[in-house]
């Protein structure tokens, strides 16, 4: 069946490093959504990607979907600790399809 | 606040109680989801309801029950259950499942322990 996997699993950076996370999916995808997961907390849409490509930007988030829609990435630049907590992934393999979730990144940031 | 809300917070039960977990959402949306979250495992969908209609069941235990009424209310029926069953379970809901599905808003989840 369709999977997403997602690296690493865990990362801790000192306030003010990058931090990336890596989403790859076994099959194209229609779509990829982005959430984060506050420690004790519930999932939040972040943001979701469409096309081929494409890359946006949320202050210091930057999310790219890449060309063959099979993987993405989010990058963090100059981490806060307001930044903590599980970042997931999801993807559809076709519009109206079921949003399958990575396992996560838990990121916890030193001040 | 996402307009999701979940009731209880916690729940404590025994292998023997029935109990009921419930979703409310306050955003006019028509599609409804249960997740199930258990540590350092990806978040596993449980059920999907699209205008009231089960539209998807992923191979979960009899010993989970769902049920929808309305668009704006999800109920998760438990008995039976096991150890094992100890998670977070999480209620979502999307505008709709056609057209991409929509982004889904989470409640804040039910963390159920099971003795």
């Amino acid at each position: 069946g369709q999977q997403v996997m997602q690296i690493p699993q865990y990362q801790h950076v000192q306030e003010g490093e990058d931090f990336t996370t890596y989403c790859n999916s076994s099959t194209t995808l229609s779509n990829i959504q982005w959430y984060k997961q506050r420690p004790g907390g519930h999932p939040v849409f972040l943001i979701q990607l469409v096309k081929s490509g494409e890359v946006k930007k949320q202050k210091r988030l930057t999310f790219q979907f890449g060309e063959a829609k099979k993987n993405s990435s989010l990058h963090i630049t100059a981490t806060q600790t307001t930044d903590v907590g599980t970042y997931f992934c999801a993807g559809r393999r076709n519009q109206g399809g079921k949003l399958i979730f990575g396992q996560g990144t838990e990121l916890s940031v030193k001040p | 606040e996402t307009g999701v809300t979940q009731t209880p917070r916690h729940l404590v039960m025994g292998m023997t109680n029935k109990k009921s977990l419930k979703c409310e959402q306050h955003l006019g949306h028509n599609a409804m989801y249960w997740y199930k979250q258990s540590a350092k495992k990806p978040l596993e969908l449980m059920f999907v309801y699209n205008f009231k209609e089960q539209t998807e069941n992923n191979s979960v235990p009899s010993r989970f029950s769902p049920e929808c009424p309305n668009s704006s209310h999800l109920f998760l029926h438990l008995h039976t259950l096991q150890p094992e069953d100890s998670a977070l379970y999480l209620c979502a809901s999307s505008q709709r499942l056609e057209r991409g599905g929509g982004t889904q808003y989470f409640g804040p989840g039910t963390r159920l322990t099971v003795l």
